[in-house]
């Protein structure tokens, strides 16, 4: 079947970096996201990879592995304000369908 | 400005009484997609379209209807709404779907 696991909860300090990871398992595969959502809004997208390795964009960098069905997201630099939870999602063989996981919680503390 | 607007943004209602749920986009969007949000399960898709006129279920279609007569308009219908879909509701669009999609601000329903 179809699935995606990713770390329900996590804590780390402002200014410090974070590794949220997600495995995913889907039939076929077209790409994967990261999105980030605040309580109480919607989703907004981070990032996308669809080949092997590192994508960065300021301080949040994702990472891809095709051959062992993992991704993480990278936060450096972490802010207060990046205390939300962050949806990893994977598009497999039918590429109009996405499948997410349940989301990772992260708190940022002082 | 760019926006995917839902509307309501909350419902209470009662068993049985049908009701319907509008999602508009207005940045010409081919792929549209709603998702329903439940606590520990994450964001499941119910129905996607990839252009007007072409719907296919997603993961949890039960209980839902959807239509794309127009490329804007993608309307959530639950002919016979019962408690278990009692969820936060979310319609989202994209170019296609190799792109990011951009999500409306969730539709929060409570069937009693």
């Amino acid at each position: 079947g179809q699935n995606i696991d990713q770390p329900t909860e996590m804590t780390a300090t402002e200014g410090a970096i974070v590794q949220i990871n997600c495995t995913y398992q889907t039939s076929g595969f077209n790409g994967l996201f990261w999105y980030q959502q605040h309580a109480g809004e919607a989703p907004t997208f981070l990032s996308y990879n669809v080949l092997d390795g590192l994508e960065e964009k300021g301080r949040f960098s994702s990472f891809l592995s095709r051959s062992k069905g993992y991704s993480y997201l990278l936060l450096k630099e972490l802010q207060m304000k990046d205390s939300a939870s962050y949806l990893c999602a994977a598009a497999g063989d039918s590429s109009y369908k996405l499948i997410f996981g349940s989301g990772t919680r992260l708190l940022v503390r002082p | 400005e760019a926006q995917v607007t839902q509307n309501p943004r909350y419902l209470i209602t009662v068993t049985g009484k049908k009701l319907t749920v509008t999602c508009s986009q207005n940045m010409n969007h081919e792929y549209m997609s709603w998702y329903r949000q439940d606590p520990g399960l994450g964001l499941r898709q119910i129905y996607y379209s990839m252009n007007v006129e072409v719907t296919d279920k997603g993961d949890v279609p039960e209980g839902y209807k959807v239509s794309r007569k127009e490329k804007r308009n993608f309307p959530l219908i639950l002919e016979s709404p019962s408690p278990n879909q009692t969820s936060l509701y979310f319609c989202a669009s994209s170019p296609y779907i190799g792109e990011p999609q951009h999500f409306g601000d969730g539709t929060r329903l409570s069937i009693l």
